[in-house]
């Protein structure tokens, strides 16, 4: 059973557009909520995180937005560029259990 | 690149053998965790080691095993390999034993493992 889930697989995007890249999650339990981006033949990297105490977090072209309620969270990138395109993981994680767990990705595409 | 790395990039084995993929994490970081990626899927946890001692354990079958040795490198056994293992192995480091959660998680390029 999926505990997060990332119900896109892909998503393509015009350069200057907005991208969103959406992540359900079924454990109540999850206070702690991260992104990651993964280029080709690289392993994931770090982007962006969000604490349940917040429904908000940006950085730079990146934001998170967190909906306790609805138990789903995106990611935004204003404005998308085509060094953008790559993996993007939304993974998951409690005090409780504290090794994040990880969504299937969504793979987003900008073009030119 | 995160400082974290794996060798081999990649192995191609048979059936029933046994393969040892190597992990070194960044300097400084006491953490290292053990991921699967098979293909499609998300990154499943596999093991975690947190300054020689395991620290956690996710769906981590019994054919696989993993150490950490005092200089903090850490190797993943697989053994009696089925074509199933066939996926990319991250590991990845962080500085203390909740990484993901109260620090970051380096990751390690991976090694993508064939099993034939």
């Amino acid at each position: 059973d999926q505990q997060v889930k990332q119900n896109s697989p892909s998503l393509s995007v015009q350069e200057g557009r907005i991208s969103i890249l959406n992540c359900d999650y079924t454990n109540s339990m999850f206070d702690y909520f991260l992104w990651y981006k993964k280029y080709p033949a690289e392993g994931p990297t770090f982007l962006i995180s969000i604490s349940s105490i917040k429904d908000k977090n940006e950085d730079g072209r990146f934001t998170v937005f967190l909906n306790k309620s609805a138990k789903h969270l995106s990611l935004h990138i204003v404005p998308s560029q085509p060094g953008d395109s790559a993996v993007y993981f939304c993974a998951a994680a409690s005090g409780g259990s504290y090794i994040p767990t990880f969504g299937r990705g969504t793979s987003l595409i900008v073009h030119p | 690149d995160s400082g974290v790395t794996q060798t081999p990039k990649h192995l191609i084995t048979a059936t029933g053998q046994r393969v040892t993929l190597r992990c070194s994490p960044r300097s400084g970081d006491l953490s290292v965790y053990w991921y699967q990626q098979s293909l499609d899927q998300g990154l499943q946890f596999l093991i975690q080691y947190y300054n020689g001692e395991e620290r956690a354990k996710g769906n981590i079958l019994e054919r696989f095993s993993a150490q950490q040795f005092p200089d903090l490198h850490s190797e993943l056994n697989l053994s009696s390999l089925e074509l199933g293992d066939s996926a990319l192995y991250f590991c990845a480091s962080s500085v203390g034993e909740r990484g993901g959660f109260t620090d970051t998680q380096y990751f390690g390029p991976g090694t993508r493992l064939t099993v034939l």
